[in-house]
């Protein structure tokens, strides 16, 4: 079964610069999550999506971050403009279910801003 | 909203000592409670994950974790520390959000180091 596929692995932009980062979860899963994950830090639920529809993104920086999953399926995270705060490691994950089920993660992609 | 406090960002074992990282969780209802391991540059994976069946979770690669209420802890253990369990751990819990959805709010992290 593949796995949770994200890119890019390794971004560097320069501050106020955009950029967008994919992700396509394992066949079948709903429920799809972005995180951020600063260095030295436990991951940070930025958006969760059930199917195509926002189920929470409390913690999604609106003025400058923006998600979509239009189709239900693959997920797009895009950051414009970009701050120095934004570099860290942009983790998806996919669950088959919303309660208590396990989440599957990526490899992360990660941003540096210069 | 629930979340988990880890002692020690940073452990160190011997090869072959006991492995013993700490999580404690804020919640007087009983939650869903998770492990998670991150190797370098890879993401998170699943070592265990308690839901109320049993207080005691065991997991891959030989760790188990003991659910203590009275505690409200969640520590995470391996009688025999390998070379190869020198990793990132994260605790984390379930909590029911504002849509009814599952959402996951992970402790800081405690970094293991084995050394022979």
């Amino acid at each position: 079964e593949a796995g949770v596929a994200q890119s890019p692995r390794y971004k560097i932009i320069e501050k106020r610069q955009s950029v967008a980062f994919w992700c396509n979860p394992i066949s079948g899963h709903a429920t799809l999550y972005w995180y951020q994950q600063i260095l030295g830090q436990g991951p940070k639920l930025l958006i969760q999506f059930q199917n195509n529809g926002v189920v929470d993104d409390s913690q999604l920086p609106k003025d400058r971050f923006s998600a979509e999953r239009l189709k239900g399926v693959d997920s797009t995270l895009k950051i414009q403009p970009a701050k120095l705060e934004d570099s860290a490691v942009y983790l998806c994950a996919s669950s088959l279910d919303r309660l208590g089920g396990e989440l599957f993660f990526g490899e992360g992609s990660r941003l540096t801003v210069l | 909203a629930q979340s988990v406090t880890q002692l020690g960002s940073h452990v160190s074992v011997s090869e072959g000592a006991l492995v013993l990282l700490r999580c404690n969780y804020s919640s007087s209802v009983p939650p869903y409670l998770f492990w998670y391991v991150q190797y370098p540059n890879q993401g998170l994976q699943l070592l265990l994950k308690y839901t109320s069946a049993a207080t005691l979770v065991k997991g891959i690669n030989g760790f188990e974790a003991e659910f203590k209420k009275s505690e409200t802890s969640f520590h995470l253990t391996k009688p025999s520390a390998h070379m190869s369990d020198a990793a990132e751990y994260f605790c984390a819990v379930s909590d029911i959000d504002a849509g009814g959805g599952n959402k996951l709010t992970f402790g800081t992290g405690t970094q293991l180091k084995v050394e022979l």
